[in-house]
């Protein structure tokens, strides 16, 4: 059994590029969850996709959009990129809607210059 | 809504010494999962302990134990002779039915040889 897996492990991007993040779910994972941690902060929930729909959205600009696919790995995009946009970018993956149940990938540091 | 707070940023112990982690949260609803997580230098949140809100039993994992008290909204996570690798940042988070899981901001806990 694989665990959630992440790619790449780290970035640069210049403020106003765009951005794309990947994650593999878990095998037999239908939801991907996705969090940003800020330097020195807690992880913050962005957005929920179950079953490549999005079910849930936490308080992030219409600049970061998802993506789930038919094989429920999902991708992260951030638009515009601005500096505070620098965060490692988790994402977690849970079969359902229990996210109780949630398993977190390694992570993607962005550092936006 | 709910929240979660640490209010221990960082905590530093002489090696072999016990240490205990405070979380405190605030939720309106009956039913909720609350959980601690650990998160080296390498990034990767790794999960520690899943309780919920029916079961108030205190839990001890080897040199880990957690204490869980509804009454004063708290989960204490308490680790005995602690050691250099514990060195980490604790998270406690929060998570109500099946929404997101909300992270409180992290302890840093520095265990000095």
């Amino acid at each position: 059994e694989t665990g959630v897996t992440q790619s790449p492990t780290h970035l640069i991007k210049t403020r106003g590029q765009q951005v794309t993040l990947r994650c593999s779910s878990q095998s037999g994972h239908n939801t991907v969850s996705w969090y940003q941690q800020a330097l020195g902060q807690g992880p913050q929930f962005i957005f929920q996709y179950y079953r490549e729909e999005e079910n849930g959205r936490g308080n992030f600009p219409p600049r970061f959009s998802g993506l789930q696919f038919p094989n429920y790995s999902s991708e992260l995009n951030v638009n515009a990129l601005e500096l505070d946009d620098s965060a490692l970018y988790l994402c977690a993956s849970s079969f359902g809607l229990r996210t109780y149940e949630q398993y977190f990938g390694p992570g993607t540091r962005l550092t936006v210059t | 809504a709910q929240k979660v707070t640490q209010a221990q940023t960082e905590i530093s112990v002489v090696e072999k010494e016990d240490v205990t982690l405070d979380c405190v949260y605030e939720t309106r609803d009956t039913t909720y999962y609350l959980f601690w997580y650990k998160q080296p230098p390498s990034g990767e949140l790794v999960f520690l302990i899943r309780r919920n809100s029916f079961d108030e039993q205190n839990e001890i994992s080897g040199r880990y134990s957690w204490n869980f008290q509804k009454s004063t909204s708290s989960f204490n996570f308490t680790i005995t002779a602690s050691q250099v690798v514990d060195s980490a940042v604790y998270f406690c988070a929060l998570s109500v039915r099946d929404d997101k899981i909300i992270f409180g901001k992290g302890t840093r806990l520095h265990i000095l040889p």
